[in-house]
């Protein structure tokens, strides 16, 4: 049972562009919502996260929209540049647990 | 500013022979994982360690072991490698069991199994 699905599994935007992830969950008791990024050889790093009592969160060119009814959350990366070509994984976890849960990640590319 | 390292960073082994991956952290960190990542799988959590004494399975447990040898050092083995092994594996740490921590991962080690 995959409790974190994301799409698209592969974006390609033009440079400028506006990148958008997008997360489902299933679980309602997850109550922390992370995106992480990971570049070739690299292991993954915390690029924004956002609480279920919010509906938005911005970092810079980086944003989370979260909608807890429809138990959806999404990234969207404004001015999208070449060095944001990346793989992107959403993850959530619930209070007490341990772990994150990962959606299967996006590979974004930023065409120059 | 070491934060998670592991060891080695690439490994071929053969069906049937055991390994160890090291993982160590120098942040203090209460938690650890071992994660395994596989193309279009996502990361997925195979062992973690919520305080130092302490060892749970994850999501894939099973082929794997694993040792918390204390706060720093966490580390997985493969007793007898299998081919669907075959992946790179993460090691990572967070400060605690809250669900807010974040959770930082090392470099990764690629494992093949011929």
């Amino acid at each position: 049972q995959q409790q974190v699905k994301q799409s698209p599994q592969s974006l390609i935007v033009q440079k400028g562009g506006i990148s958008i992830i997008n997360c489902a969950y299933e679980n309602t008791a997850f109550d922390y919502f992370p995106w992480y990024q990971q570049f070739p050889g690299k292991g993954p790093a915390l690029l924004i996260a956002i609480r279920p009592d919010v509906s938005e969160k911005k970092e810079g060119r980086f944003t989370i929209s979260f909608n807890k009814s429809a138990k959806q959350f999404s990234l969207h990366i404004m001015d999208s540049q070449p060095g944001d070509s990346a793989t992107y994984f959403c993850a959530a976890s619930k209070g007490g647990a341990d772990g994150l849960t990962f959606g299967k990640g996006t590979h974004l590319i930023i065409q120059p | 500013n070491a934060g998670v390292t592991q060891t080695p960073k690439f490994q071929v082994l053969k069906t049937g022979q055991s390994m160890t991956l090291q993982c160590a952290q120098d942040m203090n960190h209460n938690s650890m994982y071992w994660y395994r990542q596989d193309p279009g799988m996502g990361l997925r959590l195979i062992y973690y360690s919520a305080s130092e004494g302490t060892t749970d399975k994850g999501e894939v447990p099973n082929g794997y072991n694993v040792s918390r040898l204390n706060k720093r050092e966490f580390s997985l083995r493969l007793e007898s490698a299998a081919p669907s092994q075959t992946s790179v594996y993460f090691c990572a740490s967070s400060l605690g069991r809250s669900s807010g921590n974040t959770i930082y991962f090392g470099e990764g080690s690629w494992l093949t199994v011929v």
